[in-house]
């Protein structure tokens, strides 16, 4: 099983939609967690972390949730500029210490 | 304020040669971990430094190394490359080893 687990999409919506992306992981204990978004051959850019409380910026909410190591992010009102692979990302500091990346979802935003 | 560069954008190598990897984090930020991209997957962590010494190591062979200067910067060495080693190899920059980590534009290398 994969430590963090993402559906790959693509998703393919239209300009003003809300779109929603999930998150699994397997390690509970798991400290820290962030959405990064990555443009097609660019660097990942750090989009939010994410807080037991849950938290918004703009048009999007991050939420988790422990008890069932999940993670969501939501898009409201989608821009064509949305368009991106979106990187869930977990801390466990453990030995090796490291931020762990799913594989990603692929976002298209469609005129 | 300048983000993390990294140096070079591109290199091609040949199979069984080595290559190094540098990279400059954001000013004031101590800790510099690096990670390997291939197409289609998330980033690969590889090694994380602080105040110049390791604080953490992924899954890769000893022919991944790295090391940080005094001056926060780090290099990646890659020995006896492996036409797998054909990856982005990114360098992620953080205040301390457990805040939020900044990318910066990474280094393309393709193995030959």
């Amino acid at each position: 099983r994969k430590e963090v687990e993402q559906d790959p999409g693509p998703f393919n919506v239209p300009e003003g939609a809300t779109v929603a992306f999930n998150c699994t992981y397997s390690n509970s204990a798991s400290q820290s967690f962030f959405w990064y978004r990555q443009d097609c051959r660019k660097e990942p850019k750090l989009l939010m972390s994410v807080y037991s409380s849950g938290n918004e910026d703009g048009r999007f909410t991050a939420q988790l949730n422990r008890a069932s190591q999940y993670i969501s992010l939501l898009i409201r009102d989608s821009k064509l500029s949305d368009s991106a692979t979106y990187l869930c990302v977990v801390w466990v500091d453990t030995g090796r210490r490291a931020l762990t990346f799913g594989s990603g979802t692929r976002l298209q935003v469609q005129p | 304020d300048a983000g993390v560069t990294q140096s070079p954008t591109h290199l091609i190598k040949t199979r069984g040669q080595q290559v190094t990897l540098r990279c400059s984090p954001i000013s004031g930020h101590k800790s510099v971990s690096w990670y390997q991209q291939v197409l289609g997957q998330g980033p690969q962590f590889i090694f994380q430094y602080y105040e110049k010494e390791e604080r953490g190591r992924g899954n890769f062979p000893d022919r991944f190394s790295a090391r940080q200067f005094p001056n926060y910067s780090s290099e990646l060495n890659v020995n006896a490359l492996l036409l797998g080693d054909s990856a982005l190899y990114l360098c992620a920059s953080s205040l301390e080893v457990l805040y939020e980590q900044y990318f910066g534009p990474g280094t393309r290398l393709t193995v030959t």
